[in-house]
């Protein structure tokens, strides 16, 4: 299994601009996760979904959003990136039950200038 | 949701054990205790987790109080490669959506 994958691994963005974080994952998850996490700081979770059509909103929702319309894959798109959404950005999944064990995966580093 | 306090860091030296301690006096009866660490450009990775008794693991051990007011991760060995943030986080276990509310966590340095 290749766990959860990222794309890309970094970017860089001009203010305004749009685009989709990719994140996949194979071992048939139904929870994926959508955090960011800025210098020095802990995770902010951003969007989470529990299965394939259904998303729900995290702590900093704005400016984002996702959609799941598979149960591999959950992309994360900026519509109109600004300098604050200058991140590190964590795609997580688990499988449901007992453990709530998260995997993350390699992360992708934005910057918008 | 329920908050955890941790030390900012601390330091251990290698081969020796490390206690990590984190205080999560607002509690609820069901939430979990959790344990993740991050190392140097990686994402988070889970270490260990717990309700009420204590937990052991290849990883860790986990020690609960018996009031539930506290916790500490146990590293029985150090070793440089444990150098990391270490984050201890309340799951709230109504709703079922697994959501892992982060602190700053403690970062560890460990010295050969």
């Amino acid at each position: 299994n290749a766990g959860v994958t990222q794309t890309p691994k970094f970017r860089i963005l001009k203010i305004g601009q749009s685009m989709t974080l990719q994140c996949a994952q194979d071992m048939n998850h139904n929870y994926m996760y959508w955090y960011r996490q800025d210098p020095g700081m802990g995770l902010k979770l951003i969007y989470y979904s529990v299965g394939a059509g259904i998303t729900d909103k995290g702590e900093v929702p704005n400016g984002y959003n996702v959609s799941r319309s598979t149960t591999e894959d959950f992309p994360l798109r900026l519509e109109l990136a600004a300098p604050s959404q200058t991140s590190v950005y964590f795609c997580a999944s688990r499988l449901q039950g007992e453990s709530y064990e998260q995997y993350f995966g390699p992360g992708t580093r934005l910057t918008v200038t | 949701d329920a908050k955890t306090t941790q030390p900012n860091s601390m330091e251990s030296n290698e081969e020796e054990p490390v206690h990590l301690p984190c205080n999560h006096s607002t509690i609820s009866g069901t939430d979990y205790i959790h344990w993740y660490r991050q190392l140097p450009s990686q994402g988070p990775e889970y270490v260990i987790h717990g309700l009420t008794s204590n937990v052991n693991n290849r990883m860790a051990s986990l020690a609960i109080a018996e009031d539930r007011k506290s916790s500490t991760l146990i590293l029985h060995r150090a070793t440089l490669r444990d150098a990391a943030v270490y984050y201890c986080i309340l799951r709230v276990s109504s709703g079922n959506t697994g959501k892992l509310i982060f602190g700053q966590g403690t970062t560890l340095q460990v010295k050969p």
